[in-house]
């Protein structure tokens, strides 16, 4: 079955760290860029952070960048995002993502998502 | 960066009618754009990628087009199951990918 299933959200103190795992199922997790979107409550979709499918390049978003951390591990077929020095704008539901084309620039449309790991930033 | 500005915020229809969707980006991305679909409780899904290009397994009734600028989703005529929220994504320019604020599409 193709899917992406995210776990590792939770409730978190800002200024504490929190890593997140996205694990990968019924296609060639090797072949394809991925990345992490988030969704603040009752607002709209935030990109974050991508990494090419063969780990060999990152870009993150302006709002994480120097905080958050994206890796691939492709022989285990999962993601993970490393967030550190958490923020309460950083609460948000977070959707890792699959992009459409193999091999390819990784600026992809999102053909796959998984359901999403929740994170709340509060003291 | 490049913004997607999505109207209306809000479109109030019936089922059977039809739907359309405007996306506007700050600047020409080609065609180098995607619309999703959102429902309550549930990750966005593809619909449509490179303006016009239909996702696997979406309904012909979904439909998109345009370039550099101007993009339009239209759905031609409503299904109960079709009320959610849709997004665009530019891909042109990145990072950072960017999506559009979102119109709700409700009864």
């Amino acid at each position: 079955q193709v899917q992406l299933v995210e776990s590792g959200g939770g409730v978190v103190q800002p200024g504490r760290s929190l890593r997140l795992s996205c694990a990968a199922s019924g296609f060639i997790f090797s072949s394809y860029g991925m990345h992490w979107v988030r969704q603040a409550p009752g607002k709209g979709l935030e990109w974050v952070a991508v990494t090419f499918f063969d780990g060999s390049n990152e870009y993150y978003a302006d709002s994480v960048k120097g905080r958050f951390t994206i890796s691939r591990d492709n022989s285990k077929n999962t993601l993970y995002l490393q967030m550190n020095s958490l923020r309460a704008e950083d609460t948000a539901v977070y959707y890792c993502a699959k992009v459409l084309y193999s091999y390819g620039s990784s600026a992809d449309a999102f053909d796959l998502w998984g359901q999403g790991t929740k994170v709340t930033v509060s003291s | 960066e490049i913004v997607l500005t999505q109207s209306p915020a809000t479109l109030s229809l019936s089922p059977g009618e039809r739907a359309t969707l405007s996306c506007r980006a700050s600047q020409s991305i080609s065609n180098f754009l995607a619309w999703y679909q959102q429902k309550p409780g549930q990750a966005p899904r593809l619909l449509i990628y490179d303006a016009s290009n239909r996702a696997t397994g979406i309904p012909a009734r979904f439909s998109g087009s345009g370039s550099g600028t101007d993009f339009t989703l239209t759905i031609s005529s409503l299904e109960p199951e079709d009320f959610a929220v849709y997004y665009c994504q530019q891909r042109y320019n990145w990072p950072p990918l960017t999506f559009g604020g979102g119109t709700k599409v409700e009864i």
